[in-house]
């Protein structure tokens, strides 16, 4: 079967580094997102990544592991309005996009 | 900066009625794609559409479901006998391309079905 797993909450502090993990098995692999959704709103972009390696965008850095079937987003320099779920979503072999449950982020003062 | 719009924002519907979501994608995109997501759930594909016709599909997308494009700019999803289980929050996504593009999610219409 298909599978994406993270963590269903983290909590980290203001100013700091945090790092979300993904793992994912899917049949095929065509690319994996990352989104942030903040309660009662959309998903917005973040980043994509189809090959191996860091992708970094200002304060977001995500990885990819194909071979390990697993990514992580880099958060760093946390502000206060980051709080919000994270999701991982896989575009596997039918291109068909599976997200994950998504990780609640909690940013303390 | 261009983006995606949905109609109604909120949607309060009988079960058994038929309900039509409305969203009009980024001007210039070719791949629209709906979602939903059940309260405190995951988001989950439900259809993607290309050159006026389904490209993929989910197993929740099943006969009751349809989407269409009437004309250049909209991109609609109908339900067309609700069940209870279909209240969610429907997103609709555009995209330039499909494979390696960016989909830019929509604010959602909340459906509740009573």
């Amino acid at each position: 079967g298909q599978n994406i797993d993270q963590p269903t909450e983290m909590t980290a502090t203001e100013g700091a580094i945090v790092q979300i993990n993904c793992t994912y098995q899917t049949s095929g692999f065509n690319g994996l997102f990352w989104y942030q959704q903040h309660a009662g709103e959309a998903p917005t972009f973040l980043s994509y990544n189809v090959l191996d390696g860091l992708e970094e965008k200002g304060r977001f850095s995500s990885f990819l592991s194909r071979s390990k079937g697993y990514s992580y987003l880099l958060l760093k320099e946390l502000q206060m309005k980051d709080s919000a779920s994270y999701l991982c979503a896989v575009r596997g072999g039918d291109d068909k996009i599976i997200f994950g449950k998504g990780t609640r982020l909690h940013i303390l003062p | 900066e261009p983006e995606v719009t949905q109609t109604p924002s909120h949607q309060v519907t009988q079960m058994g009625q038929e309900v039509i979501l409305r969203c009009v994608p980024i001007s210039n995109h070719l791949y629209f794609y709906w979602y939903r997501q059940i309260l405190g759930q995951k988001v989950e594909f439900l259809v993607s559409f290309y050159n006026n016709e389904i490209s993929e599909k989910s197993e929740i997308f099943d006969d009751q479901f349809s989407v269409e494009r009437p004309d250049g700019s909209n991109f609609t999803l109908k339900i067309r006998s609700t069940k209870l289980e279909d209240s969610a929050m429907y997103f609709c996504a555009s995209s330039v391309q499909e494979s390696r593009d960016t989909q830019y999610f929509g604010p959602g219409t909340r459906l509740t079905v009573l």
